[in-house]
């Protein structure tokens, strides 16, 4: 099947640094993913919609200069979480789309593990 | 605007049959998605309706009816590892296909 991994699976870091998470799809290349917040007993929140080769579409309400994604590549995109807060802790998940929409009877998304992110 | 509604919380005793319902009202519609997800983990795929009527997988079945929004999983002779949350979400049609996903249940299932 198809498998999405992300880097790191924790990370801890002081208030005011940045932090850097990759999501890759392995076995499969992805024109689209998708980056999504969830805080603790709460459902998972798109925050970007990452496409390969062009700027990423925020969901309303991220902020775009807070929140950096780049999609280099088929099978990578990052997400930096600038200037990070103890509010901005949460659980951080990536998914990859097979392909291009429309391509395949369902447009499945496939996620990563997650990245739980602490900030002091 | 996008809504969907899932119950919050459910419990049941092993072996026995539970059904999560799900309602919807979104702009758009391209398919159901049904997602496990345990505590600390990603979500996990159960299933996909686009049709309306029931789709059988195992011990996991999801019926979808579009005309009325309405979603419902049900699991079969449950076991403890199903404790987990499950959560409905809605995949878009047009653009990127986003999936817009319910408030998760979480269930409790009990011996």
């Amino acid at each position: 099947g198809a498998v999405v991994s992300q880097h790191p699976s924790r990370v801890i870091c002081k208030s005011g640094t940045s932090v850097k998470i990759e999501c890759r799809s392995l076995d499969f290349q992805a024109t689209t993913m998708f980056w999504y917040r969830q805080f603790p007993k709460q459902s998972l929140m798109l925050m970007a919609t990452s496409n390969e080769g062009s700027k990423a579409t925020y969901e309303q309400g991220v902020e775009k200069d807070k929140f950096l994604i780049n999609h280099a590549s088929l099978t990578l995109s990052t997400l930096t979480v600038t200037s990070a807060h103890p509010e901005d802790s949460s659980f951080y998940i990536c998914s990859a789309r097979l392909g291009l929409a429309g391509e395949h009877i369902r447009n499945e998304q496939f996620f990563g593990p997650g990245t739980r992110l602490t900030v002091l | 605007g996008q809504n969907i509604d899932q119950p919050t919380e459910m419990t049941a005793t092993e072996g026995a049959i539970v059904q999560i319902n799900c309602t919807y009202q979104t702009s758009g519609f391209n398919g159901l998605f049904w997602y496990q997800q345990h505590a600390g983990e990603a979500p996990t795929f159960l299933s996909y309706n686009v049709l309306d009527g029931l789709e059988e997988k195992g011990r996991f079945s999801s019926f979808l009816s579009r005309s009325k929004g309405y979603s419902y999983l049900l699991l079969k002779e449950l076991q403890m590892k199903d404790s987990a949350s499950y959560l409905c979400a809605v995949s878009e049609d047009g653009g990127f296909q986003k999936l817009v996903f319910g408030t998760g249940t979480r269930l409790l299932v009990s011996p």
